[in-house]
């Protein structure tokens, strides 16, 4: 069965410092991973993802994520955390369901940059 | 902005009510999920509406429901709602099948069951 686990629900960063946000994933086929973004009160934005081709792929606002297949990863960052970057992130797996696809998220992991 | 509207965005219900969740998804998109994201959970995935017909769906009991509409509009429905029900819930819409299409989603509908 597929999941995903997102490691450290709370991350901390200062203004500026490097942002990494942990994803490992199970899955009993080739994987699509994504990255989304939640603010407060808000839906789900797409980060990125990633289906074919090159490991690493680059999204919205800085950030970019690498898959690496050997260790069921799919880990995001950013070189330089900004005030508006605080937010949920959620990591998810995509597998097939009927015809298209059906979303499997991670728990979350909340993300705080301080001044 | 995604193009996908939902409403209502907040609403209460007492237990044992029933509700009507709608979502508007962008034009075209043939495909529809709808997500349960419990307080300070990731989404969970209840069913997904593929030209009108259910497509797959989650570990959800029957009295969750759905209806696709041919103008790109969807219902979630919820019978004999309970406390646990309380929840924001997602729709997201797709433009043609497959698990490498990007879902979009929308702002969410909050219920609270008293």
């Amino acid at each position: 069965a597929q999941s995903v686990t997102q490691l450290g629900s709370h991350v901390s960063v200062s203004e500026g410092a490097l942002v990494l946000l942990r994803c490992n994933y199970s899955s009993s086929v080739p994987p699509y991973l994504f990255w989304y973004v939640q603010y407060p009160n808000q839906g789900l934005q797409l980060l990125l993802k990633y289906t074919t081709g090159a490991t690493l792929v680059k999204g919205i606002n800085g950030f970019e994520a690498e898959f690496k297949k050997s260790e069921t990863s799919f880990h995001l960052t950013k070189p330089s955390a900004h005030m508006s970057d605080a937010a949920e992130y959620f990591c998810a797996v995509s597998v097939p369901s009927g015809n298209t696809g059906k979303l499997i998220f991670g728990q979350g992991t909340t993300l705080q940059v301080k001044p | 902005e995604t193009g996908v509207t939902q409403s209502p965005t907040h609403l209460i219900k007492t237990r044992g009510q029933q509700v009507t969740l709608r979502c508007s998804s962008q034009s075209g998109h043939n495909t529809v999920s709808w997500y349960q994201q419990a307080l300070g959970q990731g989404p969970q995935f209840i069913f997904q509406y593929y030209r009108e017909e259910e497509n797959g769906r989650g570990n959800f009991p029957p009295r969750f429901s759905g209806l696709q509409f041919p103008n790109y509009s969807s219902e979630l429905n919820v019978n004999a709602l309970e406390l646990d029900d309380s929840a924001l819930y997602l729709c997201a819409s797709s433009l043609i099948s497959g698990p490498q299409e990007t879902q979009y989603f929308g702002p969410g509908t909050r219920l609270l069951v008293l």
